[in-house]
């Protein structure tokens, strides 16, 4: 069935150093990616979405990579900062099965 | 902050109740999102409405009903509560463009709590 899931429930980073965040995919027909960011006590916010017929999408300090042949999708946040600290969901939406979140990676940053 | 609106934060109430959560989407967006989020369950897509009418289904329960009003605030009812539909209940809303998928904007959500 279709899944959306995350490698790593839990993230420990340096502030300053770039974080990773991976996903992994199982619906080849998704048409888009997205991650979100969700902070204690807070509703989801949108960081940055990727559409499937591309492999790179870059923001504001934030990188996201989609590997279809690996079904693989990756968020890097560069110069990690204390305010990033949150869980951080990988989404995948279709116009069939409208969005799927996966479980969310909890991202902590060590001062 | 969203925009997005959410009433009550907070609910508790008894098995076998019946509840109402309120969302106001942003000043703009036609389309109302309804999503449960449970410790086991992760985020789960509920409902979706736009302008007024029913656009997707996702993971509701016959329990759960939602509607979106002219004013377009929406409404998610919850009926004979079990323990189990204790969860943060979040609203969403987008605009709806050409693209298929538009970025959705997260109210604070509900959190409700069934004794």
């Amino acid at each position: 069935g279709e899944s959306v899931g995350l490698h790593l429930p839990t993230l420990s980073v340096q502030e300053g150093d770039n974080s990773i965040i991976n996903c992994a995919y199982s619906n080849s027909a998704s048409d888009y990616f997205i991650w979100y960011k969700q902070e204690s006590g807070k509703g989801p916010q949108f960081i940055i979405d990727i559409r499937s017929n591309m492999d790179k999408r870059q923001g504001q300090r934030v990188t996201v990579l989609l590997n279809k042949t690996v079904k693989h999708l990756s968020l890097q946040i560069a110069a990690t900062q204390p305010g990033d600290s949150a869980v951080y969901f990988c989404a995948e939406y279709s116009s069939a099965s409208k969005i799927i979140f996966g479980s969310g990676t909890r991202l902590s940053i060590r001062p | 902050d969203s925009g997005v609106t959410q009433t009550p934060k907070h609910l508790i109430t008894a098995t076998g109740q019946r509840v109402t959560l309120r969302c106001s989407p942003r000043s703009g967006d036609l389309s109302v999102y309804w999503y449960q989020q449970s410790l086991d369950q992760g985020l789960q897509f509920l409902i979706q409405y736009y302008n007024g009418e029913e656009r997707a289904k996702g993971n509701i329960l016959e329990r759960f009903s939602a509607q979106q009003f002219p004013d377009l605030h929406s409404e998610l009812n919850l009926s004979s509560l079990e323990l189990g539909d204790s969860a943060l209940y979040f609203c969403a809303s987008s605009v709806v463009g050409r693209r298929s998928y538009n970025e959705q904007f997260f109210g604070p959500g509900t959190r409700l709590t069934v004794l």
